[in-house]
């Protein structure tokens, strides 16, 4: 079993619809937890980030960890057909300096 | 903006080929990852470094690949021989210091043939 579980979709939404993307973890030492986005055939973009518990808001994003489920979501308000991308959760401890990712959620936004 | 530097971005080569991946970090960054991401996957750690010391290579196979970051800036990354299962993006990312953000570059996307 992985690390760190995401339904790798795709998602289909149309315009301005709210999106949520979700990610289980398994270590309990994940203190770090991260989304990026992903263009194809470009690299990561870093678009949220939170450390421990509790909710991140910036813009039409909203970051929310729940260590005691052990589970992750990104919310996108108002979607966009530019918001069409792979979207990756990541995560990692405080020992390891290196992220442990998520397989990916591709998410399409329909015009 | 500062940005990660990749180079080249797209390398088509034979199986039993050497090939090499460029990587030039964010001015100032310290530490340096290589990630692969296999296609439909999330990225998976290659090696890290801490200027010009290796401080992780446990996931990397050390038989075919090989990382180095001389003067602890720019870093290369090489496959000798390349595999039919080496085909995916090489992706390089840098931190400043004791920062959690990784800043990733665009990638080199391998194909072995």
């Amino acid at each position: 079993q992985k690390e760190v579980e995401q339904d790798p979709g795709p998602l289909s939404v149309p315009e301005g619809a709210i999106v949520s993307l979700n990610c289980t973890y398994s270590n309990s030492a994940f203190q770090y937890f991260m989304w990026y986005r992903q263009y194809s055939r470009k690299g990561p973009e870093l678009l949220m980030y939170t450390y421990s518990s509790g909710n991140k808001e910036d813009g039409r994003f909203t970051a929310q960890v729940d260590k005691s489920s052990k589970y992750i979501s990104l919310f996108i308000r108002d979607s966009q057909p530019s918001d069409s991308a792979t979207y990756l959760c990541a995560m990692k401890d405080t020992g390891r300096r290196a992220l442990t990712f998520g397989s990916g959620t591709r998410l399409q936004v329909q015009p | 903006e500062a940005e990660v530097a990749q180079s080249p971005r797209y390398k088509i080569t034979e199986k039993s080929q050497a090939v090499a991946f460029w990587c030039d970090p964010i001015s100032g960054h310290a530490t340096l990852y290589w990630y692969r991401q296999i296609l439909g996957q999330g990225p998976e750690l290659l090696v890290q470094f801490q200027d010009e010391s290796v401080v992780d290579d446990s996931q990397l196979p050390k038989d075919r690949f090989s990382a180095e970051r001389l003067k602890g800036v720019d870093s290369t990354l090489k496959i000798q021989p390349a595999e039919l299962g080496d085909s995916a993006m090489y992706l390089c990312a840098s931190t400043l210091g004791s920062q959690e953000t990784q800043y990733f570059g665009p990638g080199t996307r391998l194909l072995v043939l």
